[in-house]
């Protein structure tokens, strides 16, 4: 089975730039998704196809998709974007999702 | 509106069964690939199944294969998960979800998830 690898955390001033990383094999072949998540409610996308933003989603939201590591950043990070992210991929037909990171914006 | 709405949750015994329901609405459900997602109170999400817009090939996580059967009603516009054989390990929300048509555009609507709790 294919593994996506997440920290379980990362923390991040308000304002500043924050990267969660999303690791697994030769994961540039494959498509990455992103995922937030905020208690209580169901996940939302934020990142599709690697680098895409949804229409509704801010611009300080970026992705990318090079060699075993998807990186989602968010610049300009605000005390809205403390939440769980998730990445996600494809392995043979069946879906695959990391196993999160906890943001936290303090 | 669009949306997708689950029901069919409940407290279920070990070894019992359980049917879940998801209700599309506001668009083509015909269209659409169409996930069902699990997630365990205090857990990421983790994929379950997922089955073509045609009702045809439908895929499962190993951890449900043989026990879980997945499927659809495009006339009525409705997602279905039959669960049998339950164990305690998939107490979880259940969520219905809908993939993009693009290749790795993922999913990009959620239903609001229905709870299952397998417990004695």
């Amino acid at each position: 089975s294919y593994d996506l690898t997440q920290p379980p955390s990362v923390s991040v001033s308000p304002g500043q730039t924050a990267s969660i990383t999303c690791s697994g094999d030769k994961l540039e072949d494959r498509y990455v998704c992103w995922y937030q998540q905020k208690p209580g409610q169901s996940p939302v996308v934020v990142i599709y196809q690697d680098a895409k933003r949804p229409s509704g989603i801010p611009e300080r939201f970026s992705g990318s998709n090079s060699g075993n590591i998807a990186t989602l950043t968010i610049r300009g990070t605000q005390a809205m974007d403390e939440a769980d992210y998730y990445c996600q991929s494809w392995d043979s037909n069946t879906v695959v999702f990391g196993g999160g990171t906890t943001l936290t914006v303090l | 509106e669009v949306q997708l709405v689950e029901s069919g949750g409940g407290l279920v015994q070990p070894g019992g069964s359980l049917r879940l329901s998801c209700a599309a609405s506001g668009f083509t459900f015909s269209s659409y690939l169409m996930h069902w997602v699990r997630q365990a109170p205090g857990k990421g999400p983790v994929w379950v199944s997922r089955i073509r817009s045609d009702e045809s090939s439908a895929m499962y996580a190993d951890s449900v294969k043989g026990r879980f059967t997945i499927s659809r009603d495009n006339a009525n516009n409705t997602l279905y998960l039959q669960m049998s054989s339950l164990r305690v390990d998939d107490t979880a929300v259940y969520y219905c979800a809908r993939e993009g048509h693009l290749t790795g555009e993922g999913f990009e609507m959620w239903g609001r998830g229905t709870m299952v709790t397998v417990s004695s």
